[in-house]
């Protein structure tokens, strides 16, 4: 079964500096495309990144970048010079093109940055 | 503002009772996506529709439907309420079936079943 994890619940990082969360997914599936969404305290989801898995380079943007390692199946994402307004919950998700457009989120990382 | 809209925004109801959930799209997209967030299920995708037809199931109960309508708004029913049907529950678009990388969340409605 298709399985996203993020095995670190609650992450501190210092204003200004780059953070890492960890995302790794399990399919068997080749087509797929990985996301990051970002849920700050107010509650609405908030697109950060994608990822296909045919995409060979990584993807960014702004001062969000995924670190895309298909053979270990991880899909890290880069906060880098982390910023207060970070602070939130933060969901890596697969989406399974051979089911459709089939989810898969993951349990979700709670970031703080501290000043 | 992602221009989608939900309504209503909170909703609290009684073990047993239905609730129709609804959802406007952006302008333009033709594609709905239904997610629940709960305290003890996370996040989890529902159901998708492309322009009133459904197009990917994923953890539905039976007790919940939901359509799409010609005007492309969406309505998500939930019936016969349980006290773990108590989440957030969001409405996204995409204006494509394929471009799920492009799709934007509502506000969600927080739904309270005591």
């Amino acid at each position: 079964a298709q399985k996203i994890t993020q095995t670190q619940p609650g992450m501190f990082v210092q204003e200004k500096e780059a953070v890492t969360l960890d995302c790794t997914y399990d399919t068997s599936d080749q087509s797929y495309g990985l996301f990051w969404y970002k849920q700050p305290s107010s509650g609405e989801m908030i697109f950060l990144i994608y990822q296909g898995s045919y995409d060979e380079q990584n993807a960014t943007e702004g001062r969000y970048s995924l670190n895309f390692q298909k053979a270990r199946k991880s899909a890290n994402l880069v906060i880098s010079a982390s910023q207060l307004g970070d602070s939130a919950m933060y969901f890596c998700a697969m989406v399974l093109r051979d089911y459709g457009q089939n989810f898969v989120f993951g349990p979700g990382t709670r970031l703080s940055v501290l000043p | 503002d992602s221009g989608v809209t939900q309504t209503p925004k909170h909703l609290i109801t009684a073990t047993g009772q239905r609730v129709t959930l609804r959802c406007s799209p952006r302008s333009g997209d033709l594609s709905v996506y239904w997610y629940q967030q709960s305290l003890d299920q996370g996040l989890q995708f529902l159901i998708q529709y492309y322009n009133g037809e459904e197009r990917a199931k994923g953890n539905i109960l039976e007790r919940f439907s939901a359509q799409q309508f010609p005007d492309l708004h969406s309505e998500l029913n939930l019936s016969s309420l349980e006290l773990g049907d108590s989440a957030l529950y969001f409405c996204a678009s995409s204006a494509w079936l394929d471009r799920a990388n492009e799709q934007f969340f509502g506000p969600g409605t927080r739904l309270t079943v005591l």
